[in-house]
C-alpha cells in the first residue's frame, strides 16, 4: 500500500511565477491537510479537505493560497504569484477518517519550495 | 491555540534518558506526539485521550495530565535512532473541525 505522495519534491519558481504543489493521499483515505513548514519551525495547519469540501482553511492566507481535492485525482495547493516568503517545505497529509479525533495522520515526504 | 514545549532543544550521549514536556493553556481534546528527522516527513509515535492516561512502550512512552492540559514524552536509554525534532500536536475540544495544531518542537540530538 502505497504511502502519501507528493510531486514534485522540490520545486524552484521565480517571484510572480505560479506553483502547484500536488498529494495523492494513501489509498481509501480521503481526508487531507496540508501543513507549511520554514526552516528550523515547526509546521504550520493551512487546510484541510475532504472530497470535493474544503472543510477548514483558516490557516491559509487570504490571498494567492488555494487548494482543492477534487472527486478524482490528487489534492492540489495552488500558489500564484509566488514571493520569496513563499519559500518553505509544504506537508500533505492523510488519515481515513478525522485525524484529529482518532488516530495517526500519514505525511508526505514534501514539497519544497524555493523561490528566486 | 500552539501548544509549548520545552526544552526547545536536547543534547543527550547514547543510553541518557530525556522527558520533553508539551503544555497549552487550555484542556485539550487528545494529544499526538509525532517525531521528525531533518528532511524527512512527520512520523506519528503515539495518541493519549483521556485524563491521566500512560501510553507507550519501555523505552518511548508519553503521559496526559488529569487536567488534560499537559503531556509528556519520556525517551529512556537513549539510542541515536532517537534524534530528530520532537513534535506534540492537539486538536481542542469541539469545533467543526479535526485539524492538528502541531507544537513549537523540541530539537533532541543523541551523540555516541
Amino acid at each position: 500500500n502505497a504511502g502519501v505522495m507528493q510531486n514534485p519534491r522540490h520545486l524552484v519558481r521565480r517571484r510572480g511565477q505560479e506553483a502547484r504543489l500536488r498529494c495523492s493521499p494513501m489509498k481509501g483515505h480521503s481526508h487531507v491537510y496540508w501543513y507549511r513548514q520554514l526552516p528550523e519551525e515547526g509546521l504550520k495547519f493551512m487546510v484541510y479537505l475532504q472530497k470535493e469540501n474544503i472543510i477548514d482553511e483558516s490557516g491559509m492566507p487570504k490571498e494567492r493560497f488555494s487548494a482543492e481535492f477534487p472527486k478524482e485525482g490528487p489534492s492540489i495547493l495552488r500558489i500564484q504569484q509566488v514571493v520569496r516568503g513563499d519559500s518553505a517545505a509544504y506537508f500533505c497529509a492523510s488519515s481515513p477518517s478525522p485525524g484529529g479525533y482518532s488516530g495517526e495522520l500519514f505525511f508526505g515526504e514534501g514539497s519544497r519550495l524555493t523561490v528566486l | 491555540q500552539q501548544p509549548v514545549q520545552s526544552p526547545q532543544a536536547v543534547i543527550l550521549r547514547e543510553g541518557e534518558d530525556a522527558v520533553i514536556n508539551c503544555s497549552s493553556s487550555k484542556a485539550l481534546y487528545s494529544v499526538h506526539w509525532y517525531r521528525q528527522k531533518h528532511g524527512e516527513a512527520p512520523v506519528f509515535l503515539m495518541i493519549l485521550l483521556k485524563g491521566g492516561e500512560q501510553k507507550g512502550h519501555e523505552k518511548i512512552s508519553a503521559s496526559f495530565n488529569e487536567k488534560k492540559q499537559q503531556s509528556s514524552l519520556y525517551l529512556t536509554a537513549s539510542q541515536l535512532s532517537y534524534s530528530g525534532t520532537y513534535f506534540c500536536a492537539s486538536t481542542g475540544r469541539g469545533g467543526a473541525t479535526n485539524k492538528l495544531i502541531f507544537g513549537t518542537g523540541t530539537l533532541l540530538a543523541v551523540q555516541p
